[in-house]
């Protein structure tokens, strides 16, 4: 089936490692995004991407970094620099990569705790 | 910065009532949209309404936007327990930034 699926869903950290949360793809989609959310609140975008080899900043980006070196693939990287990384994060793709954003597929999410 | 503030932040109806959100925003958009989520999941996406677009039908969800206003609603008609989540509109900005901006949702409870 199609879909976006993330890994791991539950993740526990120490204070001062990186880690990396995966997200894969296989609706051939061109644009793909990474969101926070915090408890009761909505989603913060962190980065986003509309095609390989190229992706751009949100509006919480400082302390997490990005790749994207296939299509089907955008990994996310949390490092120590991210001083409260505690958070449900979210992947999602869109078709297409010029214009406005249309409708996003989300992928169940990985919960990241730091001890 | 949360470009929508949804209204109210949570509601507690009556299986059968119908369930009304309401969504601002602060810059011109090129879309709006509603998304659920179900507690500890992923996003679904339910309606997507163009900034020419005044009103939008999907079964038992209606959807209005006002543009002189910068406000949406979501409406959704003789609720079940079912729909019990959390509902979020989101806005594509007319800045050329291809991604969309969520708000912080509506918190919805449907009593059996």
């Amino acid at each position: 089936d199609g879909g976006i699926t993330q890994s791991p869903k539950y993740l526990f950290r120490k204070e001062g490692q990186n880690v990396t949360l995966s997200c894969e793809q296989n609706l051939n989609h061109d644009a793909m995004y990474w969101y926070r959310q915090d408890p009761g609140q909505g989603l913060r975008l962190i980065y986003y991407s509309q095609i390989v080899n190229d992706f751009q900043k949100g509006d919480i980006a400082e302390g997490y970094s990005v790749s994207r070196e296939k299509k089907e693939s955008f990994p996310l990287t949390v490092t120590s620099a991210q001083k409260n990384p505690t958070a449900f994060y979210l992947c999602a793709s869109s078709m297409g990569w010029g214009g406005p954003a249309g409708e996003l597929f989300f992928g169940e999410g990985s919960r990241l705790t730091v001890l | 910065s949360q470009q929508g503030e949804e209204d109210p932040q949570a509601l507690s109806i009556q299986e059968g009532e119908n369930a009304t959100m309401n969504c601002s925003y602060k810059t011109s958009i090129n879309n709006l949209q509603w998304y659920r989520q179900n507690s500890g999941r992923g996003l679904v996406h339910l309606i997507l309404i163009r900034s020419n677009e005044r009103e939008k039908h999907s079964g038992r969800l209606r959807v209005t936007l006002d543009t002189s206003k910068k406000s949406s609603s979501l409406l959704i008609t003789a609720s079940r327990a079912a729909d019990t989540a959390s509902y979020f509109c989101a806005s594509n900005r007319d800045t050329g930034r291809r991604a969309l901006t969520f708000g912080s949702g509506t918190r919805l409870q449907v009593q059996p």
